[in-house]
């Protein structure tokens, strides 16, 4: 079973406009992380946001906000006013504590097209 | 500061042959981990060093694979034998401490095998 699911192959959104990217988790963990990481086209992977399972508030970081929904198992990013630089790949990414792995499960990106 | 760099950016190797990729992580960061990316795939884990710990090497896909890492300095991932199905990039990351919620990455290698 895929630890992280992306439903979401593409996405566009107007410029200046908020989008959420969605991203679903299967763990059987009580501690885990969730990352989102920004690949843009130069392919360099770029942190942006984090969530523990015990963080009892939503992530935000500027202009990303994590939605975590822990009984649903989901952690959709939001980006608020999107920018044209905002185009690239986005990757959701978990971790699970407490096997002591401290590999990330990522899913499969979601390409996010910003239109002036 | 300078972040995690590997070497080559590119390599295209024959079919049969055996690839070195180098990955420098940022200073004092005792966790290192590989990683492969196929065309328009997420990343899949291949290994992962802490320190002077034996490394999990749960993720690396057959015994063509192998790493290396002396300490928390310079890491070395092999592949022997290359086949077309190892075309990908491989990224390297890092993280001051393995409960660090953050893993830096390199740019990658990309590896066309042909």
């Amino acid at each position: 079973a895929q630890k992280i699911t992306q439903t979401q192959p593409g996405m566009f959104v107007q410029e200046k406009e908020a989008v959420t990217l969605d991203c679903t988790y299967d763990t059987s963990d009580q501690s885990y992380g969730l990352f989102w990481y920004k690949q843009p086209s130069s392919g360099e992977m770029i942190f942006l946001i984090y969530q523990g399972s015990y963080d009892e508030q939503n992530a935000t970081e500027g202009r990303y906000s994590l939605n975590f929904q822990k009984a649903r198992k989901s952690a959709n990013l939001v980006i608020s006013a999107s920018q044209l630089g905002d185009s690239a790949m986005y990757f959701c990414a978990m971790r699970e504590a407490q096997t002591g792995a401290n590999n990330l499960f990522f899913g499969t990106g979601t390409r996010l097209t910003v239109i002036p | 500061g300078a972040g995690v760099s590997q070497s080559p950016s590119n390599k295209v190797t024959e079919k049969g042959k055996d690839v070195e990729l180098r990955c420098d992580p940022i200073s004092g960061h005792t966790a290192l981990y590989w990683y492969r990316q196929r065309l328009g795939q997420g990343l899949e884990f291949l290994i992962y060093f802490q320190g002077n710990s034996a490394p999990d090497k749960s993720g690396l896909p057959s015994d063509r694979f192998s790493a290396e890492r002396t300490g928390e300095s310079v890491s070395t991932l092999t592949i022997q034998r290359t086949q077309q199905e190892d075309s990908a990039v491989y990224l390297c990351a890092s993280s001051l401490d393995p409960g660090e919620n953050e893993q830096y990455f390199g740019p990658g290698t990309r590896l066309t095998v042909t």
